[in-house]
């Protein structure tokens, strides 16, 4: 079964500074997805940015990138020029086809 | 961008009572939706796959004759928590991914269950 763990339960950040959320996953799959969901205090889930593994790229979107190591199985997330904005928990998740499994999350604090 | 539905947001039954949750995908069709469950400070945690047109595929430890799932239709699914306990109190979410591709999954906005 594939498994996603996030080993940083809280993180913290000072605004306008960078941070970077770890994430790795167990899979026996070469062809999959990986995901950073933000989870605000709203609950809405907020996709922020994707991978697929069969691209070397590492994805980026704005302020958010990733950098997708596939043989150590890590992907992690970045944020540059953190906002008060960003404070949510943040979730990795992984899909090989059909439904998508989430690690525990990361709860990101952005001090002003 | 695709959107998803979910209702009610909110909803307070009693013990002994039944629930029925709501998934719609607004403008596209989904042949495949998911339901999850999500304790306070917790992951979400996959309850059970719903598939148009047949049987729901649920994870292990989930009682499908509590969480009773309907997909009857390309862009409808429910979830009706059956015989409610306070146990049963959580954040209840479903997704659903566009039948093309490898779209990402959408999510609703979250159905929060208290059950009294």
């Amino acid at each position: 079964a594939q498994t996603v763990t996030q080993s940083q339960p809280e993180m913290s950040v000072q605004e306008a500074e960078t941070v970077t959320l770890s994430c790795t996953y167990d899979t026996s799959e070469s062809d999959y997805y990986l995901f950073w969901y933000k989870q605000p205090p709203s609950r809405q889930m907020i996709l922020v940015i994707r991978q697929e593994a069969y691209k070397q790229q590492n994805a980026t979107e704005n302020r958010f990138s990733v950098n997708f190591q596939k043989a150590a199985k890590s992907f992690s997330l970045k944020i540059s020029d953190s906002q008060l904005g960003d404070a949510a928990m943040y979730f990795c998740a992984y899909r090989r086809s059909g439904d998508m499994r989430f690690g525990a999350g990361t709860r990101l604090t952005v001090k002003p | 961008g695709a959107v998803v539905s979910q209702h009610p947001s909110r909803v307070i039954c009693k013990s002994g009572t039944s629930v029925k949750i709501e998934c719609r995908s607004l403008d596209f069709q989904a042949t495949t939706m998911f339901w999850y469950r999500q304790f306070p400070k917790q992951s979400l945690m996959l309850m059970a796959t719903s598939n148009e047109g047949s049987k729901a595929t649920y994870e292990q430890g989930v009682e499908k004759d509590k969480f009773l799932i309907n997909h009857a239709s390309l862009t409808l699914s429910t979830l009706t928590v059956t015989s409610a306990h306070p146990e049963d109190s959580s954040f209840y979410i479903c997704s659903a991914r566009e039948d093309r591709g490898n779209s990402p999954l959408h999510f609703g906005n979250g159905t929060r269950l208290t059950v009294t």
